[in-house]
């Protein structure tokens, strides 16, 4: 069964700091990887998708992407109080049509 | 916001009875998808459609059926709906086109089942 895993957290960071989320998946074939952030009560929102191996930045998110370990990271820089969410690690399968995969999450805490 | 509508938002039902959440897109997607989340678990699959009246299970079907009559609606039936199907369940669309693999969303459904 393909898998995605993620520590739950909770992950405290004081504002200003670094954040790193961490994502391990099993299914090697995978070509497609995402980050979702959730408010509590709200649904996920997409923040980066990477599809390479190497990084890619967006503002303060920066997406790593290591294929050969099978593992994406989300780092957060600047950290705000606002960025206080849970934190979703999606994977789509290497088959045509097949949905996301999605780890249970992890929760960041952003104190001021 | 991605054109993604879900009816109802907050339903409460009795064990037993059937019940359908609506999944209404303005984006022409070809993929529509049928989540739940539930604490501890995450989100979890529960079907999904890859075009009119193309429709296959996932993870957590069971007690659940699908149709997709319109490229635009994608319906969700309880066919009798019991206390483990409490949840939030959560309608997604992928367009899967140039190589664009991503989800977006809907504002989810909140169900209670008493």
């Amino acid at each position: 069964q393909k898998e995605v895993e993620q520590n739950s957290g909770p992950l405290s960071v004081p504002e200003g700091a670094i954040a790193s989320l961490n994502c391990t998946y099993s299914d090697r074939g995978s070509q497609s990887f995402f980050w979702y952030r959730q408010y509590s009560g709200k649904s996920p929102e997409l923040i980066m998708s990477i599809y390479s191996n190497g990084d890619k930045e967006d503002g303060r998110f920066t997406a790593q992407l290591n294929k050969a370990s099978q593992y994406v990271s989300l780092l957060i820089r600047d950290s705000q109080p606002s960025d206080s969410a849970t934190y979703l690690c999606a994977v789509r399968p290497n088959q045509a049509g097949t949905a996301l995969i999605f780890g249970k999450g992890t929760t960041l805490s952003v104190s001021s | 916001d991605a054109g993604i509508t879900q009816s109802p938002r907050h339903k409460v039902t009795e064990t037993g009875t059937p019940v359908t959440l609506r999944c209404h897109q303005t984006e022409n997607h070809r993929y529509m998808y049928w989540y739940r989340q539930d604490p501890g678990h995450g989100l979890r699959l529960i079907h999904y459609s890859y075009g009119v009246k193309d429709t296959d299970k996932g993870e957590v079907s069971d007690g659940y059926s699908v149709s997709r009559s319109k490229t635009e609606d994608f319906l969700l039936t309880l066919e009798s709906a019991t206390s483990s199907q409490t949840s939030v369940y959560f309608c997604a669309i992928s367009d899967e086109s140039r190589g664009r693999t991503e989800a977006f969303f809907g504002q989810g459904t909140r169900l209670t089942v008493v």
